[in-house]
């Protein structure tokens, strides 16, 4: 299967403060990335769209602004949670898809992160 | 109406049983379905993915999907408790994107 990384695993910080998470696909080029957030006890819920080269789609509900995902490699996508807050506090997990590839959704390991 | 439904659960079996899950969708123009595994903590592990109505056989596990009713299950036979997990019915929407439902527990007790 593909081979998809998450950097940090997980993160603390202070309220107020950016946070950046980076997402590698290791042996495909993703063409598309699909960030996802899951909260303690609940299902993943899609937060945002992006394709390599284009502005982001996010789902209803999300900050654009808020959440800066740029996609500017087929290899590496990074989300960056600003100014961050406690209820900002979850699991983000990427989900990266390639060209060619099969209808088979792998994600990331997924970084926890915690805004004290 | 959420778009992927599926029971909370606890679900509890004895091992070397069939668990039994069951997942419902509401939107008709669904292609394909899959099924995850998510143990406490980490990413979900894809087990496997319908878009055929009948089944579809992989090792222990087997997706069934009846699209006339909108309705995804995954059996799985001979439950270990290596099994014990939440488990997420998903659906593929037109950009590939999934919705998930909201899991179901399962515990496979020694």
């Amino acid at each position: 299967g593909a081979v998809v990384s998450q950097h940090p695993s997980w993160v603390i910080c202070k309220s107020g403060t950016s946070v950046k998470i980076e997402c590698r696909s290791l042996d495909f080029q993703a063409t598309t990335m699909f960030w996802y957030r899951q909260f303690p006890k609940q299902s993943l819920m899609l937060m945002a769209t992006s394709n390599e080269g284009s502005k982001a789609t996010y789902e209803q509900g999300v900050e654009k602004d808020k959440f800066l995902i740029n996609h500017a490699s087929l290899t590496l996508s990074t989300l960056t949670v600003t100014s961050a807050h406690p209820e900002d506090s979850s699991f983000y997990i990427c989900s990266p898809r390639g060209r060619g590839l099969s209808e088979t959704q792998y994600f990331g390991p997924g970084t926890r992160l915690l805004v004290l | 109406q959420k778009e992927v439904e599926q029971n909370s659960g606890p679900l509890s079996v004895p091992e070397g049983a069939i668990a039994s899950l069951n997942c419902t969708y509401s939107d008709r123009g669904s292609q394909s379905f899959f099924w995850y595994r998510q143990y406490s903590g980490k990413s979900p592990e894809l087990i496997m993915f319908i878009y055929s109505n009948g089944d579809k056989e992989d090792g222990r596990f087997t997706a069934q999907l009846n699209k006339a009713s909108q309705y995804v299950s995954l059996l799985i036979r001979d439950s270990q408790p290596s099994d014990s997990a939440t488990y997420l019915c998903a659906r593929s929407g037109s950009a590939r994107q999934l919705t998930f439902g909201s899991g179901t527990q399962l515990t496979v007790l020694p």
